[in-house]
């Protein structure tokens, strides 16, 4: 079974200034999709980035980026020019590609609570 | 494009009362997830859908929980009797086979 690990449950940052929040997994398989997701107060999970794990250009979305080390098993996301509204919870989740009934299925992380001060 | 769409929002009842969820997909969406998150834990899938079918309810506690998807459309939740331990946001994801699931605002529940 896959699994999913955040290794920081907080994690806090001035406005303007560059974050990094870690994640590592564990798998077998070698064809599957990794994401970040950010889960505001409100609730509503929102996908932030995704990354194939055949690609190994590093996504890029606006701000965010993330650190795919396929080999080590670790993605990590940065978050550069934070902005008061990217305080939230941050999700890291494993889904793999192969078929069978667990196709689709999110694996998550315990999270990370990122903190921005003004 | 709608969202996905819960309700209640917030639920609190005693314990041993049935309570159920419900979750209206984005429109085209033939795949419907139904997550577990307790508090300060990332998500857990209970079950997932392909249209009307269950093709994924291996961690749904049987016992106590139920689901249905009639029409391949909405989907409800059940939970009956409803014990302490089920205080958690239950989550409803939607997608396209295997596509990007999109998430509802969930359903806080808290037994008594």
């Amino acid at each position: 079974a896959q699994t999913v690990t955040q290794s920081q449950p907080e994690m806090s940052v001035q406005e303007a200034e560059t974050v990094t929040l870690s994640c590592t997994y564990d798998t077998s398989e070698s064809d599957y999709y990794l994401f970040w997701y950010k889960q505001p107060p409100s609730r509503q999970m929102i996908l932030v980035i995704r990354q194939e794990a055949y690609k190994q250009q590093n996504a890029t979305e606006n701000r965010f980026s993330v650190n795919f080390q396929k080999a080590a098993k670790s993605f990590s996301l940065k978050i550069s020019d934070s902005q008061l509204g990217d305080a939230a919870m941050y999700f890291c989740a494993y889904r793999s590609n192969f078929g069978g009934t667990s196709y689709g299925k999110l694996t998550f992380g315990q999270g990370t609570i990122l903190t921005v001060h003004p | 494009e709608a969202g996905v769409v819960q309700s209640p929002r917030y639920k609190i009842i005693e314990k041993k009362q049935p309570v159920a969820f419900w979750c209206n997909p984005i429109s085209g969406h033939n795949t419907l997830y139904w997550y577990l998150q307790n508090l300060g834990q990332g998500p857990e899938l209970l079950i997932r859908y392909e249209n009307e079918e269950a093709v994924d309810d291996s961690q749904l506690p049987k016992d106590r929980f139920s689901a249905e998807r009639l029409k391949g459309v909405d989907s409800t939740l059940k939970i009956q009797p409803a014990e302490l331990g089920d205080s958690a946001v239950y989550l409803c994801a939607s997608s396209r086979r295997a596509g990007e699931q999109f998430f509802g605002p969930g359903t806080r529940l808290t037994v008594l």
